[in-house]
């Protein structure tokens, strides 16, 4: 099956601080979704962007296909940024095999 | 506002009992999705549907099942539940179209067995 790499694995970074985090995928993919999951366990979709470039407010992310990797930039980071991002992917071709996910990265925003 | 829904959101039962998560969403979306995750791990997929009466496992092995008889609604059973079973359950739906859009996923059912 697909490979879903995330990193880093874990963040830790001051109020006000930017970040990068990375996703690197093994083979061709007609779906790609960053998600961002909260304490309670709830995943929250941040974008579906299988190539090009989105933003929306603070964060922003960046899918080049060809290269098989994504990026997502979150600026002037909040402690309600806190949590597990997610990258996961679909392979193309696929009919209805679901989501591959990455391991996450933790993010911890400190006051 | 959810467009998948989930119940309960918590639940702490005894070994042996027969459970049913549930699952509806009103997207009329044609796929819908079962995910199993631990805490602080990544997701793993045991059962999708591409429809009514389509079943699929998924790739991490389960000893739940679940049923399609509506389009809405995916509810996954535990005849005998286990400790090993503690996880939490994320359900999810998705267009069928490939790219057509992303996934949308409910808040969760978060299973304690005891």
């Amino acid at each position: 099956g697909i490979q879903v790499e995330q990193s880093p694995p874990d963040l830790i970074l001051q109020e006000g601080a930017n970040s990068t985090l990375r996703c690197n995928f093994s083979d061709s993919v007609n779906n790609l979704q960053w998600f961002h999951q909260n304490p309670w366990g709830q995943l929250i979709n941040l974008f579906y962007i299988p190539s090009g470039t989105k933003q929306n407010g603070r964060l922003s992310a960046t899918t080049v296909a060809t290269e098989r990797y994504s990026l997502l930039y979150i600026s002037s980071s909040q402690t309600t940024d806190s949590g597990v991002y997610f990258c996961a992917v679909e392979r193309s071709g696929g009919g209805a095999d679901g989501l591959t996910f990455g391991k996450g990265t933790h993010l911890i925003i400190q006051p | 506002e959810a467009d998948i829904y989930q119940t309960p959101r918590y639940l702490v039962i005894g070994t042996g009992k027969k459970i049913t998560l549930e699952c509806s969403q009103t997207m009329g979306h044609d796929k819908m999705y079962w995910y199993q995750q631990d805490p602080g791990m990544e997701l793993h997929l045991i059962h999708y549907s591409y429809g009514v009466n389509s079943t699929e496992k998924g790739d991490l092995s389960s000893e739940s099942t679940v049923s399609r008889i509506r389009t809405e609604h995916f509810p996954l059973t535990l005849e005998s539940a286990r400790p090993s079973h503690t996880s939490q359950y994320l359900c999810a739906s998705s267009e069928y179209r490939s790219g057509a859009g992303g996934y949308t996923f409910g808040s969760g059912t978060r299973l304690t067995v005891v």
